[in-house]
């Protein structure tokens, strides 16, 4: 079946660095666009970056512009968030998301992992 | 402060019709397909809707949306107790910043 599985969240202070992966599986990985979204507790869902099916088209929230990185390999159907310079107001339940389109299109995210947590204190 | 405008919560009494807005502007609801996702308590989110008015898969057509102008709406009618839960809008920028927008989010209490 579909499904997307994160890892990588913690407990780290302030300024440091996270990696955070998601390991695709059930879908044909390099054909769709990739998203993280955040949610901090109690709080609504705030989208933090996609990436394009190849990695050439990639936007960002403009307060994790300069400090947070998406990537993706598609040869291990993996899409990552390099997290730097981070701040307590990044504590959050990350997700990463599978976009519906199968192009350069962004549509929405039709399939969720289960998030993993990061809390920056 | 979202872009995308959402009242903050709806209520209705099981078998009722339930109305969602979802407010924007000419760069993102007004010029772009809107999606809806429910959330259930401790849960990841779910789509609902795509493409404005389109459902998945397993989606009970009790879930419907629409557009008009810069402004969506997501309706469920005949409203049962397992849709208590929050629901968000979400649709492309297209101003030269880009990027994904969610709305605030909307609680639906069923009474």
């Amino acid at each position: 079946q579909v499904q997307l599985v994160e890892s990588g969240g913690g407990v780290v202070q302030p300024g440091r660095s996270l990696r955070l992966s998601c390991a695709a599986s059930g879908f044909t990985f390099t054909d769709h666009g990739m998203h993280w979204v955040r949610q901090t507790p109690g709080k609504g869902l705030e989208w933090v970056a996609v990436i394009s099916y190849d990695g050439d088209n990639i936007y960002y929230l403009d307060s994790v512009k300069g400090r947070f990185t998406i990537s993706r390999n598609n040869s291990k159907n993996t899409l990552y968030l390099q997290m730097n310079s981070l701040r307590t107001e990044d504590t959050a339940v990350y997700y990463c998301a599978k976009d519906l389109a199968r192009s350069y299109a962004v549509l929405g995210m039709d399939v969720w992992g289960q998030g993993t947590t990061v809390t920056v204190s | 402060q979202s872009v995308l405008t959402q009242p903050p919560s709806v209520s209705a009494a099981p078998g009722q019709k339930v109305t969602i807005s979802c407010s924007g502007s000419g760069s993102n609801v007004g010029n772009n397909y809107v999606s809806w996702y429910q959330q259930l308590p401790g849960t990841a989110p779910k789509l609902l809707i795509y493409d404005t008015h389109k459902r998945p898969s397993g989606i009970p057509d009790r879930f419907s949306g629409s557009k008009s102008g810069t402004s969506a709406t997501l309706d469920i009618t005949g409203v049962q107790p397992g849709d208590e839960a929050d629901y968000y809008c979400g649709t492309w920028e297209s101003s030269l910043t880009g990027g994904w927008l969610f709305g605030g989010g909307t609680r639906l209490t069923v009474l």
